[in-house]
């Protein structure tokens, strides 16, 4: 079946331009999580939803950073007046959150932002 | 700050060697680690994980080494291979919120 998907693969914009990075999980998957990979450096926690729970966005570095989980479907991560150290790679990931278990977070290709 | 670390940061291994990645991690509610393997291009997938309550984990080529006192974990990778070739993270949680090492480029000559 399909796997998780990002569009687009790579995206150059200029410093103080908003941009949209969308996300679509496996389908099914009740889970989705936001990451972000800087050059050299591990994966970065940005933000999870769980179903209609309201999601834990701990991990969003500032305020110019959102995201929303549509139809407990697809997903959009905002960047508003990106800054030049916002370039980096952001993955997004989804799982079928099991009780009391371990889910394996299915990764998709991520989405290059280069911030000019 | 960075929760769990990894070293080295790339390493080079013959074909038929033996790669060796090491993590360590300080906090003690961490009860699940898993490895990822991610090739140039992709995201990364699960490669093999471990609970602290299990010293060590085996499946095909890779192996966990689990050391709880010391708050450390490695992954082995036996007889590396050219497909092998990847930058490997070592990650650590305790429910969702996955920890990631800075990961490690392993380069495996033929």
């Amino acid at each position: 079946g399909a796997g998780v998907s990002q569009s687009p693969s790579n995206k150059v914009t200029e410093k103080g331009k908003d941009v949209e990075l969308r996300c679509d999980p496996i389908s099914g998957h009740t889970a989705l999580y936001w990451y972000r990979q800087s050059l050299g450096q591990g994966l970065e926690f940005l933000i999870y939803f769980q179903g209609n729970s309201a999601p834990d966005k701990s991990g969003l570095p500032s305020d110019r950073f959102s995201a929303e989980r549509t139809g407990g479907s697809v997903s959009t991560l905002t960047i508003q007046r990106t800054q030049q150290e916002d370039s980096a790679v952001y993955l997004c990931a989804s799982s079928f959150r099991l009780a009391g278990g371990r889910d394996t977070q299915y990764f998709g290709p991520g989405t290059r932002l280069t911030v000019l | 700050q960075q929760q769990v670390k990894q070293s080295p940061q790339s390493l080079i291994v013959q074909k038929g060697g033996i790669s060796i990645i090491n993590c360590a991690y300080e906090n003690t509610a961490f009860d699940y680690f898993p490895w990822y393997q991610q090739f140039p291009g992709k995201g990364p997938a699960l490669l093999i994980a471990i609970r602290p309550d299990v010293s060590e984990k085996k499946e095909g080529r890779f192996t966990i080494s689990f050391n709880k006192s010391a708050k450390q974990f490695s992954l082995h990778i036996m007889d590396s291979q050219p497909g092998d070739s990847a930058t490997y993270f070592c990650a650590a949680t305790r429910d969702y919120k996955l920890s990631f090492g800075a990961g490690t480029t392993v380069t495996v000559r033929a």
